[in-house]
């Protein structure tokens, strides 16, 4: 069946660190691909998408690029902050269907 | 951002009562989900809908039921509530075809 795999957390980094946060599908056709954020006490918000392969979706200066080939979905930001801190959620949805599947998330601390 | 509340935020419960949480939402999108979110599991679809009185399961749909009578209210009910059913619960609506989710804030649920 359909599913998301992320890399285990918790992931800790200082202020201005590279960030990468490891996302890989399985689904049969053209998935859409997604992250999404959680902070402290809230819902998810969606932090960025894509729909089709080597598309490059980007936000607040988090990117990530749908690689077909290796079925991945990173999620990258060149310089955390310390208000980056969260969990983070890789999903997908399947081009026919209406259910989306999501990782089991990676929380993310920023210390200055 | 999208307008959906959900109702109660917190609620404590003791084993083999019946619970009811509430979905609503503003937007007129036709689809609603429930997930469930634990540790280590990340978000798990217990139900959605698509349509008004048109629902299906999720992955983990035992013990839980739900309702739809109008577009904006999507209910889930716990039957006879048990402490494995202690979590965080969140609604997402989208729209009428699904791409984005975009989610309420939780209700967290303890079960005594």
């Amino acid at each position: 069946g359909d599913s998301v795999t992320q890399m285990e957390g918790p992931v800790t980094l200082s202020e201005e660190a590279f960030l990468t946060i490891n996302c890989t599908y399985t689904a049969t056709g053209y998935p859409s691909l997604f992250w999404y954020v959680q902070y402290p006490g809230e819902g998810l918000q969606l932090l960025l998408k894509a729909t089709k392969a080597d598309d490059k979706g980007s936000n607040k200066g988090f990117e990530a690029t749908y690689r077909k080939e290796t079925t991945s979905f990173h999620l990258e930001k060149g310089s955390v902050q310390v208000s980056d801190s969260a969990v983070y959620f890789c999903a997908l949805r399947r081009p026919t269907g209406n259910q989306f599947y999501f990782g089991t998330g990676t929380s993310l601390t920023v210390i200055p | 951002d999208a307008g959906i509340t959900q109702s109660p935020r917190h609620k404590v419960t003791e084993t083999g009562t019946p619970v009811t949480l509430r979905c609503h939402q503003t937007e007129n999108h036709r689809y609603m989900y429930w997930y469930r979110q634990d540790p280590g599991h990340g978000l798990r679809l217990i139900h959605y809908s698509y349509g008004v009185k048109d629902t299906d399961k999720g992955e983990v749909s035992d013990g839980y039921s739900v309702s739809r009578s109008k577009t904006e209210d999507f209910l889930l009910t716990l039957e006879s509530a048990t402490s494995s059913q202690t979590s965080v619960y969140f609604c997402a609506i989208s729209e009428v075809r699904p791409d984005t989710q975009y989610f309420g804030p939780g209700t967290r649920l303890t079960v005594l």
